[in-house]
């Protein structure tokens, strides 16, 4: 059965301190991995895709990665406006996008 | 328009009522999906429309639920009847066609819907 998890739930750290959010998948034939941002009362929003083994992609705090069984977001000294919760989605062929719970990110001032 | 636009931001209705949900998708994504997110919850699929090719309907939680798309361009999900359970965000994203490279899905800000 395809399934993705995500890990930890729930995540506070303080300002500066960098760490990782896991993505963990079990599909067949994935065409794609996505991350997304999404803030409380708002629709996700779209930041990275990575479509194979050993690609990365960043974007100013954010570093993605991903390998054939997982996708790690890397936070390098988080401020207290990346506060949001992360969610992690693939694309499976042939069908849609499947999302994972997602990790609720508390960055401290 | 430059996003993905959805009306109403906000419904409250009573149980028993029918709701009606619209979705305005990036101009030239022929991809379009609803998805339906209940509080402190992930995003649940619930239908996919891809041009004119049937729609995937596979998500939908019961025959309460239908959605329609005219074209490549708005998309209404109706519910008939609705019960408590109902009350959810619910999420239309849009894409370029799942067959490309650039597959990523767009999301607009959804409707938060109450059933009372």
């Amino acid at each position: 059965e395809d399934q993705v998890t995500q890990s930890p739930e729930a995540l506070r750290l303080q300002e500066g301190e960098s760490s990782s959010l896991n993505c963990s998948y079990t599909v067949s034939g994935l065409r794609g991995l996505f991350w997304y941002r999404q803030d409380p009362g708002k629709g996700p929003e779209f930041l990275f895709t990575l479509y194979s083994a050993g690609e990365e992609k960043e974007k100013e705090r954010l570093k993605a990665t991903l390998t054939k069984k997982e996708s790690f977001l890397h936070i390098t000294a988080p401020k207290p406006e990346d506060s949001a919760t992360y969610l992690c989605a693939v694309h499976i062929y042939g069908q849609n996008f499947v999302f994972g719970p997602g990790t609720r990110l508390s960055v401290l001032p | 328009g430059a996003g993905v636009s959805q009306s109403p931001s906000n419904k409250v209705t009573e149980k028993g009522k029918d709701v009606e949900l619209r979705c305005d998708p990036i101009s030239g994504h022929t991809a379009l999906y609803w998805y339906r997110q209940r509080l402190g919850q992930g995003l649940e699929f619930l239908i996919y429309f891809q041009g004119n090719s049937a729609p995937d309907k596979s998500g939908l939680p019961s025959d309460r639920f239908s959605a329609e798309r005219t074209g490549e361009s708005v998309s209404t999900l109706t519910i008939q009847r609705t019960q408590q359970e109902d009350s959810a965000v619910y999420l239309c994203a849009s894409s370029l066609p799942r067959t490309g490279m650039n597959t990523e899905a767009f999301f607009g800000q959804g409707t938060r819907l109450t059933v009372v």
